[in-house]
């Protein structure tokens, strides 16, 4: 039982370049979430989905979109890559969404962008 | 819109004496957590505080939850080095289903 998986772990982009963050949990559960985290803060939520086939914006959903591609996976794709946007980004998951359940994070991706 | 204030964000303590962390919010919640990281790591989940009066312990950390007065107190004792983590509260808006998190207090024991 891995619980929640991020690839890829580190990766420095150039501005402009796009790329796509993956996250897949083996718990499932019905709800994930992207967030960012940048030096001194606490997590910010970029973008969720609540179940299967729904995503919503959270709070800095700027320059970012996502995919529920199944009820496992949650993807982050960045379409070009701006400075602003270096941070460590964590997926997490959680049972249901209404409920608030407590969300399991994964390892994070940190991510440069120059 | 819910704000949500650790204090202190640093905190440096000696191996063996006490120590609280408080976590303050803006609206009315009835759902905190509490959540440990560690350098270069992801967050690990130390409480959940579903209700008025909650009141949590694990080993040497004691999470509370006031919700009249919007506090929630994650209380070290005798702290011991292995505690040195950056820790975060983040709450639940009653209305609401998203985690609003605190900016995260950053401890050092120091032996």
């Amino acid at each position: 039982n891995a619980g929640v998986t991020q690839t890829p772990k580190f990766q420095v982009l150039k501005t402009g370049q796009s790329m796509t963050l993956q996250c897949a949990q083996d718990m499932n559960h019905n709800s994930m979430y992207w967030y960012r985290q940048d030096p001194g803060m606490g997590l910010r939520l970029i973008y969720y989905s609540a179940s299967e086939g729904t995503t919503d914006k959270g709070e800095v959903p700027n320059g970012y979109n996502v995919s529920r591609l199944n009820k496992r996976e949650f993807s982050l794709r960045l379409e070009s890559a701006a400075p602003s946007q270096t941070s460590v980004y964590f997926c997490a998951s959680s049972h249901t969404w209404g409920l608030a359940y407590e969300q399991y994070f994964g390892p994070g991706t940190r991510l440069t962008v120059t | 819109e819910l704000k949500v204030e650790q204090n202190p964000l640093f905190l440096s303590m000696q191996e063996g004496k006490n120590y609280t962390i408080y976590c303050n919010y803006s609206t009315t919640s009835d759902r905190l957590y509490w959540y440990r990281q560690d350098p270069g790591k992801s967050l690990e989940s130390l409480f959940v505080l579903l209700s008025n009066g909650a009141v949590k312990q694990e080993g040497r950390l004691m999470a509370s939850l006031d919700t009249k007065a919007r506090l929630s107190t994650l209380h070290i004792t005798a702290a011991v080095h292995d505690l040195s983590a950056t820790y975060f509260c983040a709450v639940v808006q009653t209305s609401g289903s998203r985690l609003t998190f605190g900016e995260g207090t950053q401890l050092t024991v120091n032996p």
